[in-house]
């Protein structure tokens, strides 16, 4: 599979918990988006990674949120003591860079349910 | 700051029925603009996108043309099929490349 990939698909935790999801990019795509999506509403964008460096960070991603993107492949978002207004799906895209544009790649998403 | 609105739905048509789902745009500059798909149970895949000013994006017998005097990116398709039932989102490129998104229109083909 060539696709962008994410884990875990669904994730259902109590408020307070830590979660951690995972996106694995397709291969030498190196600018990876990160964005959340409620129901009825459009995706909103969090953050942007180009290689490992993150260049860009939405004012809608809290202190308790964290995203990594080690040697430049894999990223992972990480939501800390978590509230019910976290509960959403987390797309992850990525991209292929040195055009002036390319087409973003998303993975499936992971739902994320608080109680 | 920049922002996309899109026509609210559902959108409910019979099929071979022609379809406009409404875009307009806010941005500083003539950013790409984007219509994605997002089939039920599946992920988002671009439909088409446009570039610059009075280009013309297709795909699948859809299309959208890139209007800067009326800021516009409305999406059409002269007959559309059951298998086109789906939500559309019209997107532009803001800085640092992320997508800034519409709603989302909920489309309803029926046989």
């Amino acid at each position: 599979d060539t696709g962008v990939s994410q884990n875990p698909r669904h994730k259902i935790t109590k408020r307070g918990q830590n979660v951690t999801f995972r996106c694995d990019p397709i291969s030498e795509h190196n600018r990876l988006y990160w964005y959340r999506q409620t129901l009825g509403q459009g995706p909103e964008f969090l953050t942007y990674f180009q290689n490992e460096a993150q260049l860009e960070k939405s004012r809608l991603l809290s202190d308790r949120f964290s995203a990594e993107r080690p040697k430049g492949s894999f990223s992972t978002l990480e939501i800390q003591r978590t509230e019910q207004g976290d509960s959403a799906m987390y797309l992850c895209a990525t991209e292929a860079s040195g055009v002036s544009y390319n087409e973003q790649f998303f993975g499936p998403g992971t739902r994320l349910t608080v109680l | 700051g920049n922002s996309v609105t899109q026509m609210e739905g559902p959108v409910t048509l019979s099929e071979e029925a022609f379809l406009t789902i409404n875009c307009t745009y806010t941005a500083t500059g003539y950013p790409s603009l984007f219509w994605y798909v997002q089939y039920p149970g599946e992920g988002l895949q671009l439909l088409l996108k446009a570039t610059k000013a009075d280009d013309k994006g297709s795909n699948k017998g859809f299309e959208a043309t890139y209007r800067k005097e009326t800021t516009s990116f409305h999406l059409e398709k002269g007959s559309v099929q059951v298998s086109d039932s789906a939500v559309y989102f019209c997107a532009l490129e803001g800085s640092n490349y992320q997508l800034i998104w519409g709603a989302g229109t909920k489309l309803i083909i029926k046989p």
